[in-house]
């Protein structure tokens, strides 16, 4: 499977200040998917980066909180814009992987630990 | 209703034993499954797909019920090492729907 870094591992963060998390991944894939998890909670999709066009975003989040860029087919990031406390989460890159015809199958980088205060 | 549901646990299991756990989801269309293992701060990892026929990759069975809308997981001869959270996973129409996890705990 491909193997997928993230920067920062973690980082404390002031109200107002904004943060961009990169995801880089060694091999070339189609599928990016950024997502958050709260403390103790499951994993919520954030939005699909699309490479060369706008991300699409879930219901609950907009482009402007959580811009996304995806420059090519290894690389991303999410920011996160205007952060308040209630950001304070877990990020986490996720690609797709798998064969036409067969289970696509995800896999995570190793999250981005952000705390606002 | 929530569309993966499972039991939350913990699941104190003493080491040996066998453990068994299910997800339920709400939506027919469901196509793909899967089971996820978090470790404390640490992130997903897939641990198996789960196919119509089921399927088992050494220590662990996954089973799959369509008529009844749930996948299972088996755990047998647990180990120390396979106290995790286990995530439900379904795909629907290319979305990734994931459960809150079951918390289990092998205790020596």
């Amino acid at each position: 499977s491909a193997v997928i870094s993230q920067k920062p591992s973690r980082d404390i963060c002031q109200r107002g200040t904004s943060l961009t998390i990169q995801c880089q991944v060694d091999s070339q894939v189609t599928m990016m998917f950024w997502y958050r998890q709260q403390p103790g909670q499951s994993l919520t999709l954030i939005a699909t980066a699309n490479q060369g066009s706008e991300a699409t975003y879930e219901s609950g989040f907009v482009i402007d909180k959580f811009p996304i860029s995806r420059p090519n087919l290894t690389f991303s990031t999410l920011t996160v814009s205007n952060m308040s406390p209630e950001d304070s989460s877990i990020y986490l890159c996720s690609v797709e992987e798998g064969e036409t015809g067969h289970t696509y199958e995800q896999y995570f980088g190793p999250g981005t630990r952000l705390t606002v205060t | 209703r929530k569309e993966v549901e499972q039991d939350p646990g913990p699941f104190n299991v003493p080491e040996g034993a066998t453990v068994a756990f299910n997800c339920t989801y709400s939506n027919s269309a469901s196509q793909s499954f899967f089971w996820y293992r978090q470790d404390c701060r640490k992130e997903p990892k897939l641990l198996m797909s789960v196919y119509s026929s089921g399927n088992e990759d050494g220590r662990f069975t996954a089973q799959l019920n369509r008529a009844s809308q749930y996948i299972s997981l088996l755990i047998r001869d647990s180990k120390l090492s396979d106290s995790a959270t286990y995530l439900c996973v379904v795909n629907r129409d290319d979305k990734i729907i994931f459960g809150k996890g079951t918390r289990l705990h092998i205790l020596p």
